[in-house]
């Protein structure tokens, strides 16, 4: 049968509410950092990017925050709907020559109507 | 942005079988990629497809047992050689013109008995 995965972290939020995810990432060279959203049964989806000379960057509904001191970055979405419930990875982008995205590991959005 | 569309969306494959995995995108793109993911998991990244020369693979993923083919700015396709019930996951392709703005296709859901 299927095998079954590891459980992500969840995090639950009322409708209405502003949810904060985290993640801290390792590389201190990497050169963008990377919000992306994963709905069931979809591939992910790009939400936005912050470089690693910023320290804040606002989308639509959307803000992420770079700590580059403490290697901590967080996506904060205002207002949250239920279709907002999804998995959210954070993936950072290497410097130099050779660009690749590494992903992060999940956090699971639960918006209670 | 870019549609990306992936065939077959899922298969159930005989060990030992191969699986060929077809990625269409609707526009030209500079980037294509092919990641792996297990349920509940993060994504992986498995090779970048090179159009017209030999994909640049991650660590741990080698040619022999998964070889890519980009004849194209638009398609790619990803084979899983000589299955084991070890390579079920989900199959991902994504396309851009940037690293960090990927598209990504719906995926493709392999069980290998």
């Amino acid at each position: 049968g299927e095998s079954v995965g590891l459980h992500l972290p969840t995090l639950s939020v009322q409708e209405g509410d502003n949810s904060i995810i985290n993640c801290a990432y390792s590389n201190s060279a990497s050169d963008y950092f990377i919000w992306y959203k994963q709905e069931s049964g979809k591939g992910p989806q790009f939400i936005i990017d912050i470089r690693s000379n910023m320290d804040k960057r606002q989308g639509q509904r959307v803000t992420v925050l770079l700590n580059k001191t403490v290697k901590h970055l967080s996506l904060q979405i205002a207002a949250t709907q239920p279709g907002d419930s999804a998995v959210y990875f954070c993936a950072e982008r290497g410097s130099g020559g050779y660009q690749k995205v590494t992903f992060g590991t999940g956090t699971k959005l639960q918006v209670i109507p | 942005s870019a549609v990306i569309s992936q065939k077959p969306s899922r298969d159930i494959c005989q060990r030992g079988t191969s699986l060929t995995i077809q990625c269409q995108v609707d526009s030209q793109v500079t980037m294509m990629f092919w990641y792996r993911q297990q349920p509940g998991q993060s994504l992986t990244l498995i090779a970048t497809a090179n159009q017209g020369s030999e994909a640049t693979y991650e660590s741990g993923f080698v040619i022999d047992k998964f070889p890519i083919s980009r004849p194209n700015l638009t398609f790619s396709t990803l084979t899983v050689s000589n299955m084991s019930p070890e390579d079920s996951s989900i199959y991902l392709c994504s396309a851009g013109v940037s690293y960090n703005e990927q598209f990504f296709g719906p995926g493709t859901r392999l069980t290998v008995l």
